[in-house]
């Protein structure tokens, strides 16, 4: 049990939707970060939370959007599902108390999202 | 930018066999970290190791060694007497100094037969 916790763990929804997708950090983690794990794509770094703010991006679709809040959990909003939506969304944690310091990451268990 | 490859995409070995799994990496930063992952059946991604790019020395934990080469820029995993608990998933990932855009790579499938 890595500390990082993730719900729900399966989500299955109609394309057009919007779903949340919601992520609590190990204790004392600063940083969270939303991967997508796809059969096609692999595992895709989206974007990094660091204290409440946005400090990284990457693959992420405009239709995607995510936030920290001050008890530093955090969400990832996605809307306008498609069918190539599907797959697998990792919540990971690190410490992060220096920048760029390639702190390991702890990844929660995953929610898997079936878009019908 | 960025880049990890790991070019076996599977691998199957009977218990007991030793086993490497690739990882060559590219970056421009001359400090970099590097990981790697296991992902079982059940899904969850667990960490094994993290090495930073000045620290070229092997590490052995138990049945798992880790050979880091910049000259070569890879970065392999062995696991020797495999067991079918190791049956895995397997993933490299690199994280630049200032990017904490964490790149993985496509992943082994490791499969331990009895």
């Amino acid at each position: 049990d890595s500390g990082v916790t993730q719900t729900p763990k399966h989500l299955i929804t109609a394309t057009g939707q919007r779903v949340t997708l919601r992520c609590s950090p190990r204790s004392g983690d600063l940083s969270v970060y939303w991967y997508q794990q796809s059969l096609d794509q692999g595992l895709q770094f989206l974007i990094q939370y660091y204290n409440g703010e946005e400090r990284a991006k990457g693959n992420i679709l405009e239709r995607f959007s995510a936030q920290q809040f001050p008890d530093l959990h955090s969400e990832l909003n996605l809307s306008s599902l498609e069918l190539g939506d599907s797959a697998l969304y990792f919540c990971a944690s690190s410490v992060d108390l220096r920048r760029g310091a390639g702190n390991e990451q702890f990844f929660g268990p995953g929610t898997r999202l079936t878009v019908l | 930018a960025q880049k990890v490859t790991q070019a076996q995409t599977e691998i199957s070995v009977v218990e007991k066999e030793d086993v490497t799994l690739d990882c060559v990496y590219e970056t421009r930063d001359t400090t970099y970290y590097l990981f790697w992952y296991k992902q079982p059946p059940s899904g969850e991604l667990v960490f094994l190791i993290r090495r930073n790019s000045f620290d070229e020395q092997n590490e052995i934990s138990g049945r798992y060694s880790w050979n880091f080469q910049k000259s070569t820029s890879s970065f392999n995993f062995t696991i020797t007497a495999s067991q079918v608990v190791d049956s895995a998933v397997y993933f490299c990932a690199l994280s630049e100094t200032y990017n904490n855009d964490m790149r993985f790579g496509a992943g082994t499938r490791l499969t331990v037969k009895p």
